[in-house]
């Protein structure tokens, strides 16, 4: 069966360090792959897309990283600060269909 | 800009009960979505409209229905509201069928089902 698969467990990291998560799917050959940001009480805000032909992508002070090899994508924030304390989900979209299928999020806590 | 804008923020409801939700969107986008969240399961399609005048199914349509009243808006309909649907539901939208369009979501409507 395709699965998505984010950590299920916080990620706690000191303030200026970089922040890395995760997102691992299975049965999946996405076309393109998005990250989008939830705060506590509000919807997700989209951050970054990537497509499978594309290595990295880079905004601002995040990276991510597509691998269709390992069928795995790596969202790096660089120079954490508390303000980016939020759940980070990932969603895959496969070729065709333009509709994602979201992973169930990882909660990033950024301590002062 | 308001961007996607539901209707209620909170609503509880007792079993057999009826109740619709709203969704607007200002984006002038084609495409809107129903999402429900619930802890541990992440997002799942519930309903979609592609265009004006088209609905589908999602992951999980059971027990609901939806109505694209316009290009605008989006509403989910719960005929007869069980526990099971006690969830925080979002509305999305995009630019349409268009692969690598990002999703613009409301803040969500919180509903309890007694």
């Amino acid at each position: 069966s395709q699965k998505i698969e984010q950590n299920s467990e916080a990620l706690n990291i000191q303030e200026g360090k970089t922040a890395t998560l995760t997102c691992n799917y299975t049965n999946y050959s996405p076309a393109y792959l998005q990250w989008y940001r939830q705060d506590p009480g509000r919807g997700p805000v989209f951050l970054l897309l990537i497509r499978e032909n594309e290595k990295e992508k880079r905004k601002e002070r995040l990276k991510v990283t597509f691998d269709t090899t390992l069928k795995q994508s790596l969202f790096h924030i660089t120079a954490s600060q508390p303000a980016d304390s939020a759940t980070y989900l990932c969603a895959l979209e496969v070729g065709g269909s333009y509709i994602p299928t979201f992973g169930r999020g990882t909660s990033l806590i950024v301590h002062p | 800009n308001a961007g996607v804008t539901q209707t209620p923020k909170f609503q509880v409801l007792k079993t057999g009960q009826s109740m619709t939700l709203q969704c607007a969107q200002d984006m002038n986008h084609n495409s809107m979505y129903w999402y429900r969240q619930d802890p541990g399961m992440g997002l799942r399609l519930i309903y979609y409209s592609a265009s004006e005048g088209t609905t589908d199914k999602g992951e999980v349509p059971n027990g609901y229905n939806v109505s694209r009243l316009n290009k605008r808006e989006f509403s989910l309909r719960l005929e007869s509201a069980a526990p099971s649907q006690t969830s925080v539901y979002f509305c999305a939208s995009g630019k349409g069928t268009i692969s690598n369009q990002p999703q613009h979501f409301g803040d969500g409507t919180r509903l309890s089902i007694l």
